[in-house]
């Protein structure tokens, strides 16, 4: 069936660091790719999405582009805030089949100022 | 507007109990999704409706998981005979529509964290 596999956390970086959280997929056919967020004490909030290969999705400075031939979609942030500390969660849905989806383990996102 | 909301927001049982957890979705979507987060871990799928009806299933673990939207608004999950192992999170999310061909993107409820002493 269809997975997603992302980093394990925590993962612990300084105020403006640079930021990469690796998730790839594995699929029968195309998904469409998203990274969803939780910031501590809230719920699970859409952070940005690619429907199709080489697509770039981007938000609140973050970045991740759909990588077909490698099954990637890597999230990146140039300079990261101490307000980014959260768990990240990299999903993948078939928009022609519900749109359900699946989910990574997540990862812990922690930014000390 | 209103979000997603989920009632009880923490629900502690014991072992073989029967519990009810309840999605109120926004207002207008069509498509609504149960999901289950257990500790330290993603969410999994369990089950989606499209207006009343489970147009997918797949994800309910076993025949003590059930779940209804009778008038294609609000849900509610039922777990007969709980186990301690059903204990997490779980989570109710809304779109506009699940239909093919559309991407609608899913809002989440705050989920109802469950406990089978």
């Amino acid at each position: 069936g269809d997975s997603v596999t992302q980093m394990e956390g925590p993962v612990t970086l300084s105020e403006e660091a640079f930021l990469t959280i690796n998730c790839t997929y594995t699929a029968t056919g195309y998904p469409s790719l998203f990274w969803y967020v939780q910031y501590p004490g809230e719920g699970l909030q859409l952070l940005l999405k690619a429907t199709k290969a080489d697509d770039k999705g981007s938000n609140k400075g973050f970045e991740a582009t759909y990588r077909k031939e490698t099954t990637s979609f890597h999230l990146e942030k140039g300079s990261v805030q101490v307000s980014d500390s959260a768990v990240y969660f990299c999903a993948l849905s078939f928009y022609n089949a519900g749109n359900m989806l699946t989910f990574g383990g997540g990862t812990r996102l922690m930014v000390k100022p | 507007g209103a979000g997603v909301s989920q009632t009880p927001s923490n629900k502690v049982t014991e072992k073989g109990k029967y519990v009810e957890l309840r999605c109120d979705p926004i207002s207008g979507h069509t498509a609504l999704y149960w999901y289950r987060q257990s500790l330290g871990q993603g969410p999994e799928f369990l089950i989606y409706f499209q207006g009343t009806g489970a147009a997918d299933d797949s994800g309910l673990p076993n025949d003590r998981f059930f779940a209804v939207r009778p008038e294609g608004s609000v849900s509610t999950l039922k777990i007969q005979r709980t186990e301690r192992g059903d204990s997490a999170v779980y989570l109710c999310a809304s779109s506009k529509t699940g239909l093919a061909g559309n991407y609608n993107e899913q809002f989440f409820g705050p989920g109802t964290r469950l406990t089978v002493l």
